[in-house]
């Protein structure tokens, strides 16, 4: 499978724990998109990098998030003190390009649940 | 701000049955709208985009600015076609222009 990969799948994790998520994009595509889902809401936008600039991050990402990609291909996604409001499906999708040729491929989500 | 609206969370149709996922967007300047669709245990995954207005499994989806709807439609439901779908917008410049903006999503259920 050449599409986005995410790991893990799933992570459960106690209250104030840190946690980091990993997403590879397709090879040579240079857009990497984060996004969160929640029960019987649509994936909400985290934060976008090209190539390895962060360039645009929600208001939605509190401090205690952060997002890396450091050479441009893989990146990261870390959540320090985790609370029970981050349970969600975290979504990563990557794209070639930004316009309406170069749509978002997403990967199949990490779930986390906080305890 | 952006946003769309997807007024039915669930809509049931059977099968041969025509279909219509309603999608209403918010956006004061031309936006790009696309469905992406997610069946059972897959990845979500790109159905059409307006600017292609092309047809995708059957469906085609007219943006309508001045009822700024982005409607998604079938003549015949199959029973693959039960999956959720979901609206999106993207803005066409400053920061919107690098995101996605989802509506709730609608899962459709075809009954055989």
């Amino acid at each position: 499978d050449t599409g986005v990969s995410q790991d893990p799948r799933h992570k459960i994790t106690k209250r104030g724990q840190n946690v980091t998520f990993r997403c590879d994009p397709i090879s040579e595509h240079n857009r990497l998109y984060w996004y969160r889902q929640t029960l019987g809401q649509g994936p909400e936008f985290l934060t976008y990098f090209q190539n390895e600039a962060q360039l645009e991050k929600s208001r939605l990402l509190s401090d205690r998030f952060s997002a890396e990609r450091p050479k441009g291909s893989f990146s990261t996604l870390e959540i320090q003190r985790t609370e029970q409001g981050d349970s969600a499906m975290y979504l990563c999708a990557s794209s070639l390009g930004g316009g309406s040729n170069s749509p978002l491929h997403f990967g199949n989500g990490t779930r986390l649940t906080v305890t | 701000a952006q946003r769309v609206t997807q007024p039915e969370k669930l809509l049931s149709v059977f099968k041969g049955a025509p279909v219509e996922l309603k999608c209403n967007y918010s956006y004061s300047g031309s936006p790009e709208l696309f469905w992406y669709v997610q069946y059972s245990r897959q990845r979500l995954q790109l159905l059409l985009r307006h600017i292609s207005r092309e047809s995708i499994k059957g469906f085609t989806a007219d943006l309508n600015k001045g009822e700024t709807s982005f409607h998604l439609k079938k003549p015949f439901a199959q029973e693959e076609d039960s999956a959720m779908y979901y609206c999106a917008l993207k803005g066409q410049s400053g920061a919107g222009s690098y995101q996605l903006t989802f509506g709730k999503g609608t899962k459709l259920s075809v009954i055989p």
